[in-house]
């Protein structure tokens, strides 16, 4: 079946450092999301996009984080300066417009991100 | 604007005992509904979810939902804990539009099965 695939698994970097997360969402689906997970806490959402632009973001997604989508298949998350809040696990997830999966989100396994 | 609360941050059971894990939801229209299970250091795997139809779903590993719109709940359970439920859950709610799906997720319920 195919699934969402995220780049890197774990990524410790040093606070003020650019970090560029890559997933690489089901080839079909139209809409892409990112969501966070601080450890020990909830999933938030983070932002949502499609036809290669941001559909909605939360306050999170500030002006620190940005998306794009590079090429047809690449989706990624930018962090330019990190911060040691930022550490915490990303997941990326699409969605898919047909029917039989209505509502459903396929994540990916998610990209632990260690802030120093 | 659409919530999720879970009620209960731990809940600790048997093996063999009943599982039940509270969900309930706010939500303007008629929600689409998910249980997600989170396995240590794992991502999220999806459960079961309620669309439309019948309001008590099956899933994976024996789980099940009932959807209580008068409640406004969608507990989850499973009448017979096994060690290896020990996870945790994840209840979520969306409005669904055309293939645009924003899940907020519950806080999350750590489930610990004891011998």
């Amino acid at each position: 079946e195919p699934e969402v695939t995220q780049t890197p698994s774990h990524q410790v970097t040093q606070m003020g450092q650019e970090v560029i997360l890559r997933c690489v969402p089901i080839s079909n689906h139209l809409y892409f999301y990112w969501y966070r997970q601080i450890l020990g806490q909830k999933v938030e959402f983070l932002v949502s996009f499609y036809n290669n632009e941001i559909s909605e973001k939360s306050e999170i997604f500030d002006d620190q984080f940005s998306v794009e989508r590079p090429d047809g298949s690449n989706f990624t998350l930018k962090i330019r300066s990190t911060k040691l809040e930022d550490s915490a696990m990303y997941f990326c997830a699409s969605s898919d417009p047909g029917t039989g999966k209505a509502g459903e989100l396929f994540f990916g396994e998610g990209s632990r991100l260690t802030v120093l | 604007a659409q919530s999720v609360t879970q009620l209960g941050s731990h809940v600790s059971v048997s093996e063999g005992a009943l599982v039940l894990l509270r969900c309930n939801y706010s939500s303007s229209v008629p929600p689409y509904l998910f249980w997600y299970v989170q396995y240590p250091n794992q991502g999220l795997q999806l459960l079961l979810k309620y669309t439309t139809g019948a309001t008590l779903v099956k899933g994976i590993n024996g789980f099940e939902a009932e959807f209580k719109k008068s409640e406004t709940s969608f507990h989850l359970t499973k009448p017979s804990a096994h060690m290896s439920d020990a996870a945790e859950y994840f209840c979520a709610v969306s409005m669904f539009s055309g293939g645009y799906n924003k899940l907020i997720f519950g806080a999350g319920t750590r489930l610990a099965v004891h011998p």
